[in-house]
């Protein structure tokens, strides 16, 4: 069974630091992996994809990586703000023809001043 | 806006109510998907079109629940005899069925709440 499998489920932090997210999954055969961050009350936004041959992307502040051999995701957000106070998803794809995505809890991060 | 669109944004209806519940996707996107999400977990898939073709369905779509995209644009989602447990935010998300990673991107939701 696909699963998606992500820590922590919840994290406090004063603004300014860094932190790190974590993403384990057993989806095979793998296709790409995404990063999402969700406010509450809205929709899913997409922050990062990455396929089998990336280890590392950036945008922003987030850096995701992704190790295809241990099946393992992080996402390292640097130089917190208010802002970032949200739900992050991690979101893997499977390369099995079948165009459903499968979604982890997500980590609730609170940033706070 | 020329994002995902979902209406209403918000509906409370008492158990046993019919609700529907409406999904535009971006305009050019051919592929659409229904998710539920229930609080503090990611969502769920329910069901998939490709242009009018509804091509997967999840076991999570009981026999209450039917989506439909009749000219292939935008879709309807539609919960007969509504369950206290079908409470949840429902998100809708389009996509491009052309090369590349079929990024889907995501409305803002219709949270319903059965009463």
């Amino acid at each position: 069974k696909n699963q998606v499998e992500q820590s922590p489920q919840s994290l406090i932090i004063l603004e300014g630091k860094n932190c790190t997210l974590q993403c384990n999954y057993t989806v095979s055969p793998f296709s790409n992996l995404r990063w999402y961050k969700q406010d509450t009350g809205r929709g899913p936004v997409s922050l990062t994809i990455m396929t089998f041959s990336e280890n590392t992307k950036s945008n922003g502040r987030y850096t995701a990586t992704l190790d295809a051999d241990t099946k393992q995701s992080s996402l390292h957000i640097t130089a917190s703000q208010l802002s970032d106070s949200a739900s992050y998803i991690c979101v893997v794809r499977s390369g099995a023809g079948s165009y459903q995505l499968t979604f982890g809890k997500g980590t609730k991060l609170s940033v706070i001043p | 806006d020329t994002g995902v669109s979902q209406n209403p944004r918000h509906k409370i209806t008492k158990r046993g109510q019919n609700v529907t519940f409406r999904c535009d996707p971006i305009s050019e996107h051919n592929r659409l998907y229904w998710y539920r999400q229930t609080l503090g977990q990611g969502p769920e898939f329910l069901t998939y079109f490709q242009n009018e073709a509804q091509l997967e369905k999840s076991r999570l779509l009981s026999d209450r629940f039917s989506a439909e995209r009749p000219k292939g644009s935008f879709s309807t989602l539609e919960i007969q005899r509504t369950e206290q447990g079908d409470s949840a935010m429902y998100l809708c998300a389009s996509s491009f069925g052309g090369q590349g990673s079929h990024e889907q991107y995501f409305g803002p939701g219709t949270r319903l709440t059965v009463t």
